[in-house]
């Protein structure tokens, strides 16, 4: 049973691009959240998606989206980058929307914006 | 806002029993607190969940005080793999108004032989 796939692992970018994360939830999971990891802070929630449509948001600027696809699976989108936006980014999928639910995590993609 | 704090690092020996606390302060009523663990280079782990009094599993335990304001995770026993940062994790009011997810800054844990 494969649990929540990220990709990709690690990414360079520059300053002003675009990028774009994906996660694939735990089968059988329906729900997938985001999160930011700055370097020595705890995970910091970005937004919740269920039934293909964001359910819940943290305070992260517009230029954060994301999408939920039929099959569960999630892209965060961020535009114009920012230096401030280097960190892992961790996907978490869970069996029903909500906020107290067990999540599992992936091992995260490692953003870095030069 | 309600924030979530925890000490930033403890160290103990293999064999000892560890407690961690984290206060969370304006805790919503139905609200849970859990815990998760994190390894470098992982996604954290779901560790346990408590909403009051006490609650136990495999590998730890959960203690939660009738006033809600604060929990201690113990960790019976530690070994050197128990190395990690542990946070707790409960539902805070956002600028917005609604409840999202909070993470406290977490703990490190450093086991020592």
């Amino acid at each position: 049973d494969a649990g929540v796939t990220q990709s990709p692992t690690h990414l360079i970018k520059t300053r002003g691009q675009q990028v774009t994360l994906r996660c694939s939830p735990k089968s059988g999971h329906d729900t997938v959240s985001w999160y930011q990891q700055a370097l020595g802070q705890g995970p910091q929630f970005i937004f919740q998606y269920y039934e293909e449509e964001e359910r819940q948001r943290g305070n992260f600027p517009d230029r954060f989206s994301g999408h939920q696809f039929p099959n569960y699976s999630s892209e965060l989108n961020v535009n114009a980058l920012l230096l401030g936006d280097s960190a892992l980014y961790l996907c978490a999928s869970s069996l029903e929307v909500g906020l107290n639910t067990e999540a599992f995590f992936g091992q995260g993609t490692r953003l870095t914006v030069v | 806002l309600a924030k979530t704090t925890q000490p930033i690092s403890m160290d103990s020996y293999e064999g000892q029993e560890v407690n961690i606390t984290c206060s969370h302060n304006n805790i919503a009523t139905n609200d849970y607190i859990t815990w998760y663990q994190q390894f470098p280079s992982q996604g954290p782990r779901f560790i346990i969940q408590g909403y009051k009094t006490k609650v136990t599993n495999e590998v730890a335990s959960l203690f939660i005080p009738a006033d809600r304001k604060s929990s201690t995770l113990s960790l019976p026993r530690v070994s050197l793999s128990d190395t990690a940062v542990y946070y707790c994790l409960s539902n805070k009011e956002s600028p917005g108004g609604s409840y999202i997810p909070t993470f406290g800054r977490g703990t490190s844990l450093i086991v020592h032989p």
